[in-house]
């Protein structure tokens, strides 16, 4: 089945340094989507990439789709202390209908 | 537009009792998940409904788990009986379809922390 694998699990960085997260499928995807969870929250949706070398961006973070949409990344310039949580990619699992099957996960911690 | 509501918020059971979980998506919503995320994890999807119908229920341990949406609105989760590992959160979420083409986002419910000593 497909299965989808994050890089880095844990990244500490300064505030204010950039960050980014890998995320790496096993297949080919029809599609991505990122989400963010918060410390003890839920996760929630960031975006959705569809187009092979799609690249989108949202104020600070940027989101690509690779060309052979087997990978994405999400990146963050300049981190602020709300960037704190975690950073899901999640692909449209196997079957016949859309699913949510999450990546791995990278859990950011910005040092103030 | 009201969320994904779920009830209760933190449970705490012994092991070898029942718990049932309740999930209430967005009106409108035809797909409805429920996830498990053990502490540290990612979600992990246990069972997927579309309308009443359920159609992936691959990774339910349906030993103990069952899941129902009986009028294909609400559902309920039951776990019958817990283990220690089935401590984790539960989310519900819902999504207005399932078509892979005309792709949506999924919202989540604030999740049901189950606690099983």
């Amino acid at each position: 089945g497909q299965q989808v694998m994050q890089i880095p699990q844990y990244q500490h960085v300064q505030e204010g340094e950039d960050f980014t997260t890998y995320c790496n499928s096993s297949t080919t995807l029809s599609n991505i989507q990122w989400y963010k969870q918060r410390p003890g929250g839920h996760p929630v949706f960031l975006i959705q990439l569809v187009k092979s070398g799609e690249v989108k961006k949202q104020k600070r973070l940027t989101f690509q789709f690779g060309e052979a949409k087997k990978n994405s990344s999400l990146h963050i310039t300049a981190t602020q202390t709300t960037d704190v949580g975690t950073y899901f990619c999640a692909g449209p699992g196997s079957g016949g209908y859309q699913k949510v099957t999450f990546g791995t996960g990278t859990k950011l911690q910005v040092i103030p | 537009e009201a969320g994904v509501a779920q009830s209760p918020r933190y449970k705490i059971i012994e092991k070898r009792q029942s718990v049932a979980f309740w999930c209430n998506p967005i009106s409108g919503h035809a797909t409805l998940y429920w996830y498990q995320q053990i502490l540290g994890q990612g979600p992990k999807l246990l069972i997927q409904f579309q309308n009443n119908g359920v159609v992936d229920d691959s990774q339910l341990p349906k030993d103990r788990f069952s899941a129902e949406r009986l009028k294909g609105v609400d559902s309920t989760l039951k776990i019958q009986p817990a283990k220690l590992e089935d401590s984790a959160v539960y989310l519900c979420a819902s999504r207005l379809g399932a078509n892979r083409v005309l792709n949506t986002e999924a919202f989540f419910g604030q999740g049901t922390r189950l606690t099983v000593v």
